[in-house]
């Protein structure tokens, strides 16, 4: 069975960070490229990171609200991606949300059931 | 970025009736090397994620049931609910996987009149 599982959501304050992390299991992980995606309260779906397969190296892309505050990284022997967050403002309010996508899976979008990250002071 | 486009912002129906989605994306979304339009529906009730409901703009995804369907090709896309039913009030979001990032429409609400 397939599965996504975010942790790591947290309470904290303006200018702190956090890492978010997004287990998985259930199919091969190097092949799949991993998403995070976020929602604040009330608000729609917003794409926030993206980390490629083996097939493109791994390779990193950022929405420009987040891009030189966030890091994208994931451990093949864990199966397992992160989400490093730095310089926290209070707009990354949301809840985040982990996704793996394969082109030639079913489906091929996966989806965990999120993690709430809430940044005030 | 691909700009995602649903109409209306929101629908009231009632129970038994149908239900008609719109979502229109900025570029098309049809990969011609694989005739695969990159096109995926969402249905999100509050407090939930989002649950897959399709995929190649009309594959529906296991365990949906049948009185949902969805069509269309390049630019223009509809998810359609035959039958509305009391569980089926959510928010609706498509979702383009054609470009550099996925983007999404901004939610169409379904409600019960």
């Amino acid at each position: 069975e397939v599965q996504v599982v975010e942790s790591g959501g947290d309470l904290v304050q303006p200018g702190g960070s956090l890492k978010l992390s997004c287990a998985t299991s259930g199919f091969t992980f190097s092949d799949s490229p991993i998403h995070w995606f976020r929602q604040a309260s009330g608000k729609g779906l917003e794409w926030v990171s993206r980390v490629g397969s083996k097939a493109d190296s791994y390779a990193a892309t950022y929405a420009a609200s987040v891009r030189g505050r966030f890091t994208i990284s994931r451990d093949t022997s864990k199966s397992t991606a992160y989400l490093q967050m730095n310089s926290l403002k209070t707009e990354d309010t949301a809840v985040y949300y982990c996704a793996s996508y394969s082109l030639h899976s079913t489906p091929p979008w996966r989806w965990g059931r999120g993690t709430l990250v809430t940044v005030s002071s | 970025d691909i700009v995602m486009t649903q109409s209306p912002d929101s629908l009231t129906v009632s129970l038994g009736e149908r239900a008609t989605i719109n979502c229109k994306s900025g570029q098309s979304v049809l990969y011609s090397s694989n005739n695969k339009n990159y096109l995926a529906w969402y249905q999100q009730k509050p407090g939930q994620p989002p649950k897959l409901l399709f995929y190649w703009a009309s594959t529906r995804e296991s365990g949906v049931p049948d009185r949902f369907s969805a069509s269309g090709s390049g630019t223009d896309f509809t998810l359609t609910i035959s039958s509305l039913q009391a569980e089926d009030v959510a928010v609706y979001y498509c979702q383009q996987y054609y470009g550099p990032h996925p983007t999404f429409g901004q939610g169409t609400t379904v409600e019960l009149k």
